[in-house]
Order: C-alpha cells, then structure tokens, then sequence
C-alpha cells in the first residue's frame, strides 16, 4: 500500500544505541500499529494506537516505547533494553469502525540488525 | 488474551490442486478474521477476510470459512497458481489482531 512508508528499508544498531524507526501515512487511518517478524514466529504486536496521544502496549512491549502527537505518524523507538533487537519491523493502519474491525494495511517494513 | 493456531507451517501442492490452512482461535470475543500474504522480503498484503457474523465468503479462487462454535477458520484456495506460492497468515482479533505462524504455500509445477 503506497500510502504507509516506513523509514529506512534496512537499519543497524550499535551496542547500548537506542534507534528510532519511522512510520508515515496518508491513507487518514484512525489506527496504527507496530509488529515484530521474526522467521517461522509469525507476527507478533508491539503496541498500537487508535487515537492520537494515546497507545496501547502489545504482546511484546518490553525494551520498546512509542509517540503518536500526529495521525499521519507513528514512530517506535528500539530501546537498549530490547537485548534481541535483530529482527524486521512491520508497520500497520485501519480505520476504525463502531462496530466491525477495519482491514489493516502493512508498510514495507524496515529490517533491523545489530552491528 | 487471544491465541491462534495454525496448520500446517509447510504445504506442497501440485499446480492446479487445491490448498487448504487452518487455523483454530482461543477467544470468543474475536469477531475478526483476515488472511495476508507475504511474499519473500515484502510486505504482507491482505487477500480476504471474514466478520464473525458471515460463515463462508468467496472472492474468485479464494474462500475463507468461518466455524464459531469451534473457533476455527479455514482458507481454501482452488486451482492453485505458481504465483500462488507464499507464505500465508490467519489472524484473529477485536481491537488488535493476533497472528497465526504463517503457512509456507508451495507450488509445485
């Protein structure tokens, strides 16, 4: 989907860095949402945010945090508390409905790994 | 919270074949159920879904089944396709979603 552009496509992290992932959309999604891949784990949810100025821990928060001051941006930040970093970063948005769930859209994902 | 389950991690069919994943959820509340596609290194892209009201949808070689009281759903796809050949993810959810493991889809020429 063209209209969620994750930033960089690939990223390195130095020991006791923190790095800061960007996420952008211009589709006017209500929600967004950051996942963790890791091979033959599926993906698994880090935090997400329905509203602006306020989110929600995931399954998988820990060594993470997250802002969301504008609907179009949703940035995570890899703290150096996360001790297994290594992983690729998928970024997500909807709209959200009164009563039924709205289809999430993925960006393309930034793939991050420890120097 | 949520917990989904799918089967197989692996599937190899012969082209033209049908494929069938399953996938089994742990929450009644869930009344959400989408299925992605993930092609190598790309992003995954959402090919059907079904609400908890609906149980069986179609979308041209694409089927999706839904069975409440057994909290599992199902994806068939018919006269499979070499680009057919991905890995597939069932999700399941309210609010946020949930992730199966993914099945590697196969096609064999």
């Amino acid at each position: 989907d063209g209209g969620i552009t994750q930033s960089p496509k690939y990223l390195f992290r130095k020991e006791g860095q923190n790095v800061t992932l960007s996420c952008e959309q211009n589709l006017n999604h209500d929600a967004m949402y950051w996942y963790r891949q890791d091979p033959g784990q599926g993906l698994r949810l880090i935090y997400y945010s329905q509203i602006v100025n306020d989110f929600q821990k995931g399954d998988i928060a820990e060594g993470y945090s997250v802002s969301r001051e504008k609907k179009e941006s949703f940035p995570l930040t890899v703290t150096s508390a996360q001790k297994n970093p290594t992983a690729f970063y998928l970024c997500a948005s909807s709209f959200t409905g009164s009563q039924d769930n709205q289809p999430q859209h993925f960006g393309d994902g930034t793939r991050l790994s420890i120097l | 919270g949520e917990n989904v389950e799918q089967h197989p991690s692996t599937l190899s069919v012969q082209e033209g074949d049908s494929a069938v994943i399953k996938c089994t959820y742990s929450d009644s509340a869930s009344n959400y159920f989408p299925w992605y596609k993930q092609e190598l290194g790309k992003r995954p892209q959402l090919i059907i879904d079904i609400r908890s009201n609906v149980g069986e949808k179609k979308d041209q070689r694409i089927a999706v089944t839904l069975n409440k009281t057994a909290k599992h759903f199902s994806l068939h796809i018919t006269e499979t396709q070499p680009e057919d050949s991905a890995v597939y993810f069932c999700a399941a959810g309210g609010d946020g979603l949930t992730f199966g493991k993914g099945t590697h889809l196969i096609i064999q020429p």
